[in-house]
């Protein structure tokens, strides 16, 4: 079944206590993306990739690191996650990197930070 | 910067009754694109147009895509309660990332 997982499902944590949301997707999709969702702000970018070992900011990526170093992995990295990164979040791939591909949304990363 | 912003924020109907939500772009879009997240779950990709003036229909819901392609509409024929969730639009900006509206959380009363 074609999918993207993301892992944990939820995590609360405590300010400056690194951690890492795992995002694994199996279409050989090469374009994948993070984004946090806030209410009332929709979807927001954080950081894309558009293939291995390419990755770039996207609008809110202040706070956070990402790698890619395979093609279907995407980890996204909060080396010392503060309160206002309580948020829920959404890792994306689609095929390419044109725009006119459909995105594909893991489950959701549900964060808080205390 | 560039901007898609969409309007309501909130609607909520009563069973039966029609519902509408819109999008629009501060610049013209090469496309656009609808999800569909439903409650406690994840965005879901519903329909992209690409043509000026292009209007597709899936069963109830009727989309269209603005002669400028600067502006886009979702229309839902008499709501069901499976229609509830939050309903976003998304169009390509700088180097084809997607930006997304703020979404319409659509509720249903039965």
């Amino acid at each position: 079944e074609a999918q993207v997982t993301q892992n944990p499902r939820y995590l609360i944590t405590v300010t400056g206590k690194k951690l890492t949301v795992t995002c694994s997707q199996n279409m050989n999709h090469e374009y994948m993306s993070w984004y946090r969702q806030d209410p009332g702000l929709g979807l927001r970018q954080i950081y894309y990739s558009m293939n291995v070992e390419v990755t770039d900011k996207g609008d809110v990526p202040e706070g956070y690191k990402v790698s890619r170093k395979e093609k279907r992995n995407f980890p996204l990295i909060l080396e010392s996650p503060s309160p206002n990164q309580t948020s829920l979040y959404f890792c994306a791939s689609r095929a390419g990197a044109s725009g006119l591909y459909e995105q594909y949304f893991g489950p959701g990363t549900r964060l808080t930070v205390t | 910067g560039q901007q898609v912003m969409q309007i309501p924020q909130y609607q909520h109907v009563q069973e039966g009754e029609d519902f509408t939500t819109y999008c629009n772009s501060s610049t013209t879009l090469s496309n656009i694109q609808w999800y569909k997240q439903r409650p406690g779950g994840h965005p879901v990709f519903l329909i992209q147009l690409v043509k000026s003036g292009e209007v597709k229909k899936q069963k109830r819901l009727t989309f269209q895509f603005g002669e400028a392609k600067k502006n886009s509409s979702l229309h839902i024929t008499a709501t069901q309660t499976t229609d509830v969730g939050t309903y976003f639009c998304a169009g390509p900006i700088r180097n084809n990332d997607m930006r997304f509206g703020a979404g319409t959380r659509l509720t249903v009363k039965p």
